[in-house]
């Protein structure tokens, strides 16, 4: 059972544009939820991250939404870039209360979503 | 460099043969986290460790894959006699001890098993 559904599989925008990326998880546990962004060849790194007792975090063109009622969160970039061509990754871990560092290995990836922003 | 290390970045090998994937984390890092991503996958936990200590190996196959990661030396993911399923990119992330869950990854280790 995956724990953290991602959509969609890919995604592309006019440079400009608005990325939209949306997951849903099942584990009402889970209050860590980053997203990272991995370029071809490289390995994923965290772009922006949010717990849920936020609705909104923003940083520059990135931006996360939280719905912790429909257990779901997306990332929106503004403005999007041909360099924002990459693949994005959503997690979800339990992290408050315990160990993070015990927790963080029950971290639960989406499958991914492809973004190419075209020039 | 201070981020996580990963060698080699690529390895080829014949079924059969084994794999030894190697992991240095960053610097101050007490925890390892190895994870597979096979093409147009996501990635999938395998194991997390720390010095001298398996913690959680739920996601590792339960033949042929083992993990360390000794007191002196890097982190070290062996596949014995690898088969064509195997190829995939191997990712190696660490984390402090008193961790954000911010997990730092290395640029991985793409196998090709012929």
């Amino acid at each position: 059972q995956q724990q953290v559904k991602q959509s969609p599989q890919s995604l592309i925008v006019q440079k400009g544009g608005i990325s939209i990326i949306n997951c849903a998880y099942e584990n009402t546990a889970f209050d860590y939820f980053p997203w990272y962004q991995q370029f071809p060849g490289k390995g994923p790194a965290l772009l922006i991250a949010i717990r849920p007792d936020v609705s909104e975090k923003k940083e520059g063109r990135f931006t996360i939404s939280f719905n912790k009622s429909a257990k779901q969160f997306s990332l929106h970039i503004m403005d999007s870039q041909p360099g924002d061509s990459a693949t994005y990754f959503c997690a979800a871990l339990i992290g408050k209360g315990t160990r993070l560092s015990v927790i963080a290995s029950k971290s639960t990836f989406g499958d991914g979503t492809t973004l190419t922003v075209k020039p | 460099n201070a981020g996580v290390m990963q060698n080699p970045r690529h390895l080829v090998r014949r079924r059969g043969q084994e794999a030894r994937l190697r992991c240095s984390p960053m610097k101050g890092h007490s925890h390892v986290y190895w994870y597979r991503q096979l093409p147009e996958e996501g990635l999938k936990f395998m194991v997390y460790l720390q010095k001298e200590n398996i913690i959680d190996e739920s996601g590792m196959p339960k033949e042929r894959f083992s993990a360390e990661f000794p007191k002196e030396g890097p982190s070290i993911l062996r596949i014995q006699q690898v088969v064509r399923g195997d190829s995939a990119a191997y990712f190696c992330a660490s984390s402090t001890q008193r961790g954000t869950g911010e997990l730092f990854f290395g640029e991985g280790s793409r196998l090709t098993v012929l």
